[in-house]
């Protein structure tokens, strides 16, 4: 039983390709992440849903949307990819006033 | 400069030492304090747990944090292999489910305990 699980785990493409990336979660939470960890390990926050209303937006290119269909599913769509997007990308969820974000197992994303 | 810095490492140790894993922060508002573990090509999950300053213990792990220095700190004793990950230090200014709630990580510090 997975708690948040994301789809695909490897991800191969070519510069200028459109992409999407999905997490799930079954833990009942309100509010879903979206991660970048790029070569060196740092791990930065790019978007935060809760109960499908954006609520965090960080600084990031607008080739990047997120889409929260319900509480449940959070995507990311990834347009014109290039080279510096080549990184692992993390989906993450916590319960309302929690302290613990549930992460999945990453998709490494590698754009050539 | 980063709003939290803490030292990439790579940090190697033998079986049995005391591992000490730091982290500084310039934002005053942070109250929330936590380090995650990730193995190699998995997600982060959550080792400790801190809300403002003292410290905290769970088995082999304690957890400090001084909000007057603006450090923390993760102590692992009788470090063991099985110990050997990436250990990430985070903070927020509030609760998770919030804006507030937005996590901020450390680079990560790369610790392997050999036999």
């Amino acid at each position: 039983d997975t708690a948040v699980s994301q789809t695909p785990k490897y991800l191969v493409t070519q510069m200028g390709n459109d992409k999407s990336i999905k997490c799930e979660q079954n833990l009942g939470h309100d509010t879903m992440y979206w991660y970048k960890q790029d070569s060196k390990k740092f791990l930065k926050i790019m978007f935060s849903y809760n109960n499908k209303e954006l609520i965090i937006n960080e600084t990031v290119p607008n080739r990047f949307s997120p889409k929260s269909p319900d509480k449940a599913h959070l995507n990311l769509h990834i347009n014109s990819l290039e080279l510096g997007d080549s990184a692992v990308y993390f989906c993450a969820s916590i319960g309302q006033g929690a302290s613990e974000q549930y992460f999945g197992p990453g998709t490494r994303l590698t754009v050539t | 400069q980063k709003e939290v810095e803490q030292d990439p490492g790579p940090l190697s140790v033998p079986e049995g030492a005391i591992v000490s894993l730091n982290c500084t922060y310039s934002n005053s508002a942070f109250q929330y304090f936590m380090w995650y573990r990730q193995y190699s090509r998995k997600g982060p999950e959550l080792l400790m747990y801190t809300y403002s300053s003292g410290n905290k213990e769970d088995g082999r792990f304690t957890a400090q944090v001084d909000k007057s220095s603006k450090y923390i700190s993760l102590f692992i004793r009788d470090s063991q292999p099985s110990d050997s990950a990436t250990y990430l230090c985070a903070m927020s200014e509030g609760a998770g489910g919030t804006s507030y709630g937005k996590l901020t990580f450390g680079q990560g510090t790369i610790l392997t305990v050999h036999p």
